[in-house]
């Protein structure tokens, strides 16, 4: 099993709140990925980061910000959620290196209402 | 057109058939290969990576042809347990850096019944 894990892994909240969704991995990974993706659709990539420090916005984009302070930290925040934010959102790591694959964690599942 | 391409099925088998997936892929950058499985409000995980020289795991088969940029995986006397959505994933270089992308196809639905 991976040892990757998000919290919560269901949140409903509220219009105009600020939520913050948390991603930590224990495997040591250096590359650390956020995507969101609705039911029977396809993985979209919003948020990626190759190490302590490094950010950048991925495929799609978000409204969306993340952080990068420790190498098995990967929050990312929403300042004023809007129903068009409901989603599922994934988080993933993956090792340096050819052939490595990227583990995920459970999502979170969001609806703002 | 996506880089990543899959038929998005659903595809509909009996129990015990035999059935493929392809994928094609378009930029000739791409450096290693997956196949991933997602059940249905699941998260992906990895089924199998797939080999220059295609590999065998269990009744899951995976292929590559990098000439005709095209994987395919094949599942052999299907299980109910294999229904799921079955991802395609190219693993390529980005611009001149050494920084690599995971490019995800839509996905393959499979639905195995008894």
């Amino acid at each position: 099993e991976a040892d990757i894990y998000q919290t919560p892994r269901y949140l409903v909240i509220g219009t105009g709140k600020k939520i913050t969704l948390e991603c930590s991995q224990t495997m040591g990974h250096d590359k650390m990925y956020w995507y969101q993706q609705d039911p029977g659709m396809e993985l979209h990539l919003i948020h990626y980061s190759y190490g302590v420090n490094s950010t950048e916005k991925g495929d799609l984009s978000s409204e969306s910000t993340v952080s990068r302070i420790r190498t098995e930290h990967f929050p990312l925040t929403l300042e004023s959620a809007r129903p068009s934010h409901t989603s599922q959102y994934l988080c993933a790591s993956r090792d340096v290196g050819e052939g490595t694959e990227a583990f995920f964690g459970q999502g979170t599942r969001l609806t703002v209402v | 057109r996506k880089e990543v391409e899959q038929d998005p099925g659903p595809f509909n088998v009996p129990e015990g058939a035999t059935v493929a997936f392809n994928c094609t892929y378009s930029n000739s950058a791409s450096q290693s290969f997956f196949w991933y499985r997602q059940d249905c409000r699941k998260e992906p995980k990895l089924l199998m990576s797939v080999y220059s020289s295609g590999n065998e795991d269990g009744r899951f088969t995976a292929q590559l042809n990098r000439a005709s940029q095209y994987i395919s995986l094949l599942i052999r006397d299907s299980k109910l347990s294999d229904s799921a959505t079955y991802l395609c994933v190219v693993k390529r270089v980005v611009n001149a850096g050494n920084n690599r992308k995971l490019i995800w196809g839509l996905g393959t639905s499979l639905a195995v019944n008894p």
